[in-house]
């Protein structure tokens, strides 16, 4: 499995536009990114998924460029109920082997 | 509705008893998972199962054992509790072709006095 590295913690003033990186060096050619988000006491909910260049959803957008050395989490505007623990976690689509979450970026959204 | 249910939610138990949290989903999923997370702290890996009767253990050691009989079904079991023991324990579940979706329970909720 890649190993990936995120930022232990981030702040962010609500309405602010929050970028978090994830590293993930010795990604593999079929390995795909993935984000999860993870409120205090409750288990990690998926946000988002992707291969190459730009995904959205009605959530967040995530970029990755063509090397896909590195992926990019972008959370619009935040608000305070963004506050939570950010997973990125790399591995293949499908098959056997299980993800690892990591710890995870702690994002906390100030007023 | 599809979801995934754990029980007990929360549990308080005395060191040395025996104690099985209960996991099922209701996706129709193969894959099910069971995660130890502390307060503030990783989420590791203790168990996963591929399908009806493949049971595989984690990253993080666990003196816990599962079973998968039923595919809906995917119980956690400690023979013998300890204090150790004390934390949130996270089931999953995903399906054959997107293994990187899980869906997660509500957690229990454990402590061992």
């Amino acid at each position: 499995l890649a190993k990936t590295t995120q930022p232990i913690s981030m702040d962010s003033y609500e309405g602010q536009e929050v970028n978090i990186t994830c590293s993930h060096n010795n990604i593999a050619t079929n390995d795909y990114i993935t984000w999860y988000q993870q409120f205090p006491s409750q288990g990690p909910r998926f946000i988002i998924q992707g291969y190459k260049t730009k995904v959205t959803n009605e959530v967040a957008s995530l970029f990755i460029p063509a090397d896909r050395k590195s992926s990019t989490l972008s959370l619009p505007r935040v608000s305070l109920s963004d506050t939570a623990v950010y997973y990125c976690l790399v591995g293949a689509f499908s098959g056997n082997t299980p993800l690892v979450f990591g710890k995870g970026t702690r994002l906390s959204v100030i007023a | 509705e599809a979801d995934i249910y754990q029980t007990p939610r929360y549990l308080v138990i005395g060191t040395g008893k025996k104690i099985t949290l209960e996991c099922s989903q209701t996706m129709g999923h193969d894959k099910m998972y069971w995660y130890q997370q502390d307060p503030g702290m990783e989420l590791h890996l203790i168990h996963y199962s591929y399908g009806v009767n493949s049971t595989e253990k984690g990253d993080l050691s666990s003196e816990s054992t599962v079973s998968r009989i039923r595919t809906e079904h995917f119980p956690l079991t400690l023979e013998s509790a300890r204090p150790s023991h004390t934390s949130q324990y996270l089931c999953a579940s995903s399906g054959s072709n997107r293994v990187h979706e899980q869906f997660f329970g509500p957690g229990t909720r454990l402590t061992v006095l």
